[in-house]
């Protein structure tokens, strides 16, 4: 399976943008990327997929790059709700265990005031 | 409403002894899942269910077994408990058939103690 590398911890200031980086290097041509985040004490939460575009929502962006080599999680105003380990998942839909989430160690981000 | 609900959320328990933790989603997904989350935070499919279709993920002992008496309920039995047991366990829930990308919905979590 392809994996992902994610910096450990990541810090933001309230109210500004976040980007969060994935590497992705092995990525197939047929892997989607999604994202998640576990809040503190809270099951994981779907926040954003994409496959070769950019995409947006009301949570946040998914900038992919060309080569679809790694991508980037944009948080664009960041709240203390924010704070949260971020994961960034590949997904195969041709694949049978594609349905399942694999979680790497994710990007614990802290949001200061 | 809670889309995706799990019961006990803390249980503690001995070792040696069986114990059942129930998960129920209101969302009309056809797809339920059990996850691990250990002391470490590393998060770990263990079960898929779909259409009474269940893939096990091959490093689940055979001491924890899914059961689904309907579509909106998943529970995990475990039996003989060890202290390696303990971690957080979450079920979620998804829209369609194995295989397809729909986003996973999780529950709350339940907190298991092995002692």
């Amino acid at each position: 399976d392809a994996k992902t590398t994610q910096p450990n911890s990541m810090e933001s200031n309230e109210e500004e943008p976040v980007h969060l980086p994935c590497n992705h290097s092995t990525i197939s041509g047929t892997d989607y990327i999604h994202w998640y985040r576990q809040l503190p004490s809270q099951g994981p939460e779907y926040v954003i997929h994409g496959l070769t575009s950019n995409v947006n929502n009301r949570m946040a962006s998914l900038a992919i790059a060309e080569d679809r080599k790694s991508s980037t999680l944009i948080l664009h105003r960041a709240t203390l709700r924010d704070a949260a380990v971020y994961y960034c998942i590949l997904r195969d839909p041709y694949n049978n265990a594609g349905n399942m989430l694999t979680f790497g160690g994710g990007t614990r981000l802290m949001v200061k005031t | 409403d809670t889309a995706v609900s799990q019961t006990p959320k803390y249980l503690v328990t001995q070792m040696g002894n069986d114990k059942s933790i129930k998960c129920e989603q209101n969302l009309g997904h056809d797809t339920m899942y059990w996850y691990k989350q250990d002391s470490k935070k590393f998060l770990k499919i263990m079960f898929s269910y779909n259409n009474k279709e269940l893939i096990i993920n091959e490093t689940v002992p055979n001491r924890f077994s899914p059961k689904s008496p309907d579509k909106a309920h998943l529970n995990l039995h475990i039996n003989s408990l060890e202290l390696g047991d303990s971690a957080v366990y979450f079920c979620a829930s998804s829209q369609g058939l194995a295989g397809m990308l729909y986003e996973q919905y999780f529950g709350p979590g339940t907190r298991l103690t092995v002692t």
